[in-house]
C-alpha cells in the first residue's frame, strides 16, 4: 500500500519568512496530493491539490510543486503570518482507489511575531 | 448551510461500554468515510462507503462497525470500548468517481476511562 512520509514534523518561521513543507511517496500510481491544514482544535480543511499531470500549482502564497520521478512534493508558504500556524497534512491518493487518501504525518508549524 | 455534521462532539465513556457515533452530510456526496485521528495527531482511514456500500475498510478491530442507512449518512458503532479507543474521528465526504477533495466534519473526541 501507500506510505507518505513528511518532514519536518515541527517548523518554526518569522513572520514574513517562508516555510517548506517536504512530502514523499511510494505508489507510483497515486496521482493527486492534497495538503490540508487543520488548526488547533478544528476539522483538516484543504488549502491546495496538486494532480500528477502538473508540476506546480500556485493560489496566493501557497504553491505546491510535484516531481513524479523522485516521488516527492513540497508545500510552500511565502509571507507567513501567524494566523498561517496550525498543523500541515499532505496526502496522497490514486484513481481507481476508492478516494483513499493516505496522509503523512503531519508538521506543526508555528509563525512568530 | 452546507456542511458535514457529526454528534456527540465530545463523547467520555467507560472501557467495556458500546457507543455510537453520527454523521450527516447535506453536499450531495456520494462517498464517506471515518478517519481516526489518534494523540500524535496521526490521521488514518477506517472506513470509507459509496452510495450505500463499503468500498474501503482497512485493518480496524471488528468491534467497529460502519452503518450508512443511506448516502448523506454513515454512523459508526464501537462495541467493548478499550482505553486505545481514545482518539478524534472524524467523519469525511467527497463525489464519488476519481479523486477528489473530502470535507471532514468537526470532529468526536471520543475518552474512554
Amino acid at each position: 500500500g501507500e506510505n507518505v512520509e513528511q518532514h519536518p514534523s515541527t517548523l518554526s518561521v518569522q513572520e514574513g519568512d517562508s516555510a517548506v513543507i517536504k512530502c514523499t511517496y511510494s505508489d507510483s500510481a497515486s496521482n493527486y496530493f492534497p495538503w490540508y491544514k487543520q488548526e488547533l482544535g478544528k476539522r483538516p480543511q484543504l488549502i491546495i491539490d496538486i494532480r500528477s499531470n502538473v508540476g506546480e500549482k500556485k493560489d496566493q502564497r501557497i504553491a505546491v510543486t510535484l516531481n513524479k520521478t523522485a516521488k516527492h512534493f513540497s508545500l510552500h508558504i511565502t509571507e507567513t503570518q501567524p494566523e498561517d500556524s496550525a498543523v500541515y497534512f499532505c496526502a496522497a491518493s490514486r484513481t481507481g482507489g476508492g478516494n483513499k487518501l493516505t496522509f503523512g504525518t503531519g508538521t506543526q508549524l508555528k509563525v512568530e511575531l | 448551510d452546507t456542511a458535514v455534521s457529526q454528534t456527540p462532539k465530545y463523547l467520555v465513556t467507560q472501557m467495556g461500554n458500546d457507543k455510537s457515533i453520527k454523521c450527516e452530510q447535506n453536499l450531495g456526496h456520494d462517498t464517506m468515510y471515518w478517519y481516526k485521528q489518534d494523540s500524535k495527531k496521526f490521521l488514518k482511514i477506517m472506513f470509507s462507503y459509496n452510495n450505500k456500500e463499503l468500498i474501503i475498510n482497512e485493518t480496524v478491530p471488528n468491534r467497529f462497525s460502519p452503518k450508512s442507512p443511506d448516502k448523506a449518512h454513515l454512523n459508526l458503532h464501537i462495541n467493548s470500548l478499550e482505553l486505545g479507543d481514545s482518539a478524534v474521528y472524524f467523519c469525511a465526504s467527497s463525489p464519488s468517481g476519481t479523486t477528489y477533495e473530502q470535507y471532514f466534519g468537526p470532529g468526536t473526541r471520543l475518552t474512554v476511562t
